[in-house]
Parts: C-alpha cells; sequence; structure tokens
C-alpha cells in the first residue's frame, strides 16, 4: 500500500522565517505523480504543485520551493520569507491506482498535513 | 459561481433527522470525490464518481448515500447520523481519474451532529 508520511504535525514560526515542510513518500510505481494543497482556516484545500516522478528539478513559484529527492522519497516544501497569511494546514499526497480498476483509474492518498502558524 | 461550491456551509443536525448536502463544479470536469475531515484525522476519501458511475466506494456507513444525477453535481445524502459523523465534509472534482490529475476541492460543509 502506498503511503505519504508527514513527520511534522505542528511548526511554528515567526514571520520573515523560512520554514521547510517535510513529506516522505512509499510506492511501488515507476510512475507517479506528486502534489502540494495548502488548508487555509477557511477550509477549502487550494492545489500548489504538481511533480511528475520523471522530474527532478527543483521548482520555485515566488515564496515557494519545492524539492522532489527520488533517492530519499522526499517532496520537501520551502516557503522563504514566512508571512502570517501563509498560516494554514499544507498537505503532501501521492496518486494512487485504485483498486479494481487495471490502474486506469487513480486517487490521492492523503499525508496528515502539517499545520504552520506563522506569528507576526 | 466558480470553481467548486457547496452547500451549505454549516449544518446542525440531530440524529434521526435527514438532510443532504449539495456540490457543484464550474469546471467541466469529469470526477467528483466526497472527502471527510474529521480532526486531527487524516482526509478520509469517501465515495469517487467518473461521468456519474460510482467507481470507488470506501466502506462508508449506509448512512450516507451519495448521488451523482450528471458530471456537475454530486449530493450525500444524511440520514440517521451518530455524533461522531460531526466534521468537515468536502467535496473535489477532477478532469478525469488519471494519475496526473489534481483536484480542486470545494470550501466544505462543518457538519455538526447532536
Amino acid at each position: 500500500a502506498q503511503k505519504v508520511t508527514q513527520a511534522q504535525t505542528e511548526i511554528s514560526v515567526v514571520e520573515k522565517e523560512d520554514v521547510t515542510l517535510d513529506c516522505v513518500y512509499e510506492t511501488r510505481d515507476t510512475t507517479y505523480y506528486l502534489f502540494w494543497y495548502k488548508q487555509p482556516p477557511s477550509g477549502e484545500l487550494v492545489f500548489l504543485i504538481r511533480r511528475n516522478s520523471f522530474d527532478e528539478q527543483n521548482e520555485i513559484s515566488g515564496r515557494y520551493s519545492w524539492n522532489f529527492q527520488k533517492s530519499t522519497s522526499s517532496f520537501n516544501f520551502t516557503i522563504t520569507a514566512s508571512q502570517v497569511v501563509d498560516s494554514a494546514v499544507y498537505f503532501c499526497a501521492l496518486s494512487e491506482a485504485m483498486g479494481n480498476s487495471g490502474g486506469s483509474n487513480y486517487k490521492l492518498t492523503f499525508g496528515k498535513g502539517t499545520l504552520l502558524t506563522v506569528n507576526p | 459561481e466558480t470553481g467548486v461550491t457547496q452547500t451549505p456551509r454549516h449544518l446542525v443536525m440531530g440524529m434521526t433527522n435527514k438532510k443532504s448536502l449539495k456540490c457543484e463544479q464550474h469546471l467541466g470536469h469529469n470526477a467528483m470525490y466526497w472527502y471527510k475531515q474529521s480532526a486531527k484525522k487524516p482526509l478520509e476519501l469517501m465515495f469517487v464518481y467518473s461521468l456519474e458511475e460510482r467507481v470507488e466506494n470506501n466502506s462508508v456507513p449506509s448512512r450516507f448515500s451519495p448521488e451523482c444525477p450528471n458530471s456537475s453535481h454530486l449530493f450525500l445524502h444524511l440520514h440517521t447520523l451518530q455524533p461522531e459523523d460531526s466534521a468537515l465534509y468536502l467535496c473535489a472534482s477532477s478532469p478525469a481519474l488519471g494519475r496526473y490529475n489534481e483536484q480542486f476541492f470545494g470550501p466544505g460543509t462543518r457538519l455538526t451532529v447532536l
């Protein structure tokens, strides 16, 4: 069975600090996709990024960056110069084939999430 | 309306009530999902529909009954719920069920069962 582990349950930082959220996954698939979502207090999960298992280039989007290391099965997320608005629960997810679909239908397996609190 | 909408946003019901949660997606997607999010628990996938056909049912109690009349609408009918069913119920949609498809979520319905 596939698994996504976000070992950090809660992180608290002061504004302008950099913070890294860890994600470690387990899969037997050779091709897979990894995702990060943000869930602010309003409740809605917001899609942040999707990464193909064949693409190990790091990605940067503004203050956000992602480090995908296939060798260690990790897909970590760094927020540079954090802001109060970054306070949210962040979820890492992995695509997983649904049972009985013969590998044609996929769902997301989510980690338990990391609650990030950025204090002013 | 854009994206994925859910109504109501908050619902309080007694254990003997019958209510329904509604989800609508305006993205032209073919797949829709119901998730349950309880405090301090991971997201639990409840049901998956693709082109109005149910493709996954994760051992959800029969007091939860989904309905997908078309690819834009998804309902979750609730009856004789238990207090432990109190949670945030999230609806999501995706273009299809491929492994690369990201899901787009609605704001959720906060359900309290008394």
